[in-house]
């Protein structure tokens, strides 16, 4: 049973437009939202966090939004920069545990 | 260090084989994971030490695979008798508390291949 879901393996993006990156999960007791970018060959870096008390949350380029009622969130990179080609994973986890579950991955490719 | 470090970063080994695969937390954090990436999977969960207490080794996909952490910092992974399906990236990744609200800090992987 996948609780969290990343439905779409890839995405292509011009630079400097914006990529929408979209993590499902169904999960409900899931409070605590991470981003990671993972370079191949690399271990996944951390990119924004996003807590159930809030909707959204910015840092610099990217901004991440949740919808609790429909277990949705989005990352959203703007611009899209060819060093934001990556792959990105969703993970979430419920208060009181400390086992982060992760998506599958998009991958990202923002073409120059 | 100041980041999560692995060793080794590569590994290749004939199925049949024994590995181990070394981790040493950031400085401070208490709470370890270890994650296993295969080819176009996800993160899949595998072990988490926390302190003292009991580790929660409910995503270990066989009885070959183990895991101990030592003083509480450095951890093992071993894969016993490893196996071609055993070949992924073994993530390890560790956070100061262990509890939701925290990030936690991946390293830069060691990639098995089983032969």
């Amino acid at each position: 049973d996948q609780q969290v879901k990343q439905n779409s393996p890839s995405l292509s993006v011009q630079e400097g437009r914006i990529s929408i990156l979209n993590c499902d999960y169904t999960n409900s007791m899931f409070d605590y939202f991470l981003w990671y970018k993972k370079y191949p060959a690399e271990g996944p870096t951390f990119l924004i966090s996003i807590s159930s008390i809030k909707d959204k949350n910015e840092d610099g380029r990217f901004t991440v939004f949740l919808n609790k009622s429909a277990k949705h969130l989005s990352l959203h990179i703007v611009p899209s920069q060819p060093g934001d080609s990556a792959v990105y994973f969703c993970a979430a986890s419920a208060s009181g545990t400390y086992k982060y579950i992760f998506g599958t991955g998009t991958r990202l490719k923002v073409l120059a | 260090g100041a980041g999560v470090s692995q060793s080794p970063s590569n590994k290749v080994t004939e199925k049949g084989k024994d590995v181990e695969l070394r981790c040493d937390p950031i400085s401070g954090h208490t709470a370890l994971y270890w994650y296993r990436q295969s080819l176009g999977q996800g993160l899949e969960f595998l072990i988490y030490f926390q302190g003292n207490s009991a580790p929660d080794k409910s995503g270990l996909p066989s009885d070959r695979f183990s895991a101990e952490r030592t003083g509480g910092s450095v951890s093992t992974l071993t894969i016993q008798r490893t196996q071609q399906e055993d070949s992924a990236v073994y993530l390890c990744a560790s956070s100061f508390r262990p509890s939701s609200g925290n990030t936690i800090y991946f390293g830069e992987g060691s990639w098995l291949t089983v032969v």
